[in-house]
């Protein structure tokens, strides 16, 4: 198993660019989450899917963050354009059923300059 | 609106000298809460799930307990590779997502 798979693994952008972020969840996991870290504010769930379909996305920010979940093996987190503060470290994660933990992917650490 | 605070923010130790951590969380019908290790540059690793006040779970060095209002992560005789970001997250009724804890960072000198 390899477990949830990010790409990229780090992102420098500039202030205005669109930036897509890339997730495979574990074969079988039904739900699947994206989090922001930040120092100031942790981890903030932003979207989560159950069977590929969006539940709830009260956690995004604003207009300029969407996510798609097209089937169950793949997931986008699109930011357009960019701005300074969405930088930040911003993991996927998987979950089989509900009850169990998350398994999280290794994150995407974006900078946007 | 379901609430983790963790204390202290940061926690240094001698090899060897036991401790805990603090998770307080207010939720609306707890379903369970979650314990995480995170080591920089990777994503929170999973250790343990409680669902009820009064239930403990262990694993090597670290033990878990849990009540109504709080949950401890014991650590036992502490070793070096201990040292990581423990994150606490707790599940409320109705919602799939889990609301986490800033985390405590916890560094053990040999």
């Amino acid at each position: 198993d390899a477990g949830v798979i990010q790409s990229p693994r780090h992102e420098v952008t500039e202030m205005g660019q669109e930036v897509t972020l890339r997730c495979k969840p574990i074969s079988g996991h039904n739900s699947l989450f994206w989090y922001r870290q930040t120092m100031m504010r942790g981890l903030e769930l932003l979207i989560y899917f159950n069977n590929n379909v969006p539940i709830d996305d009260s956690g995004m920010p604003e207009d300029r963050f969407s996510a798609k979940m097209p089937n169950a093996s793949f997931s986008t987190l699109k930011i357009q354009p960019s701005e300074p503060r969405d930088s930040a470290v911003y993991f996927c994660a998987s979950r089989r059923d509900s009850g169990y933990g998350y398994t999280f992917g290794s994150g995407t650490r974006l900078t946007v300059v | 609106e379901d609430q983790v605070t963790q204390s202290p923010e940061a926690l240094r130790l001698q090899e060897g000298e036991s401790s805990s951590l603090n998770c307080s969380y207010t939720v609306s019908g707890l379903r369970g809460l979650f314990w995480y290790r995170q080591d920089p540059g990777k994503g929170p690793e999973f250790l343990f799930t409680l669902y009820s006040a009064g239930e403990e779970k262990e694993k090597e060095r670290l033990k878990a307990t849990l009540t109504k209002k709080e949950s401890f992560l014991h650590i036992t005789a502490p070793k070096p590779e201990d040292s990581a970001t423990y994150l606490c997250a707790v599940q409320g009724g109705g919602s799939e997502k889990l609301v986490f804890g800033k985390g405590t960072k916890l560094t053990v000198n040999p």
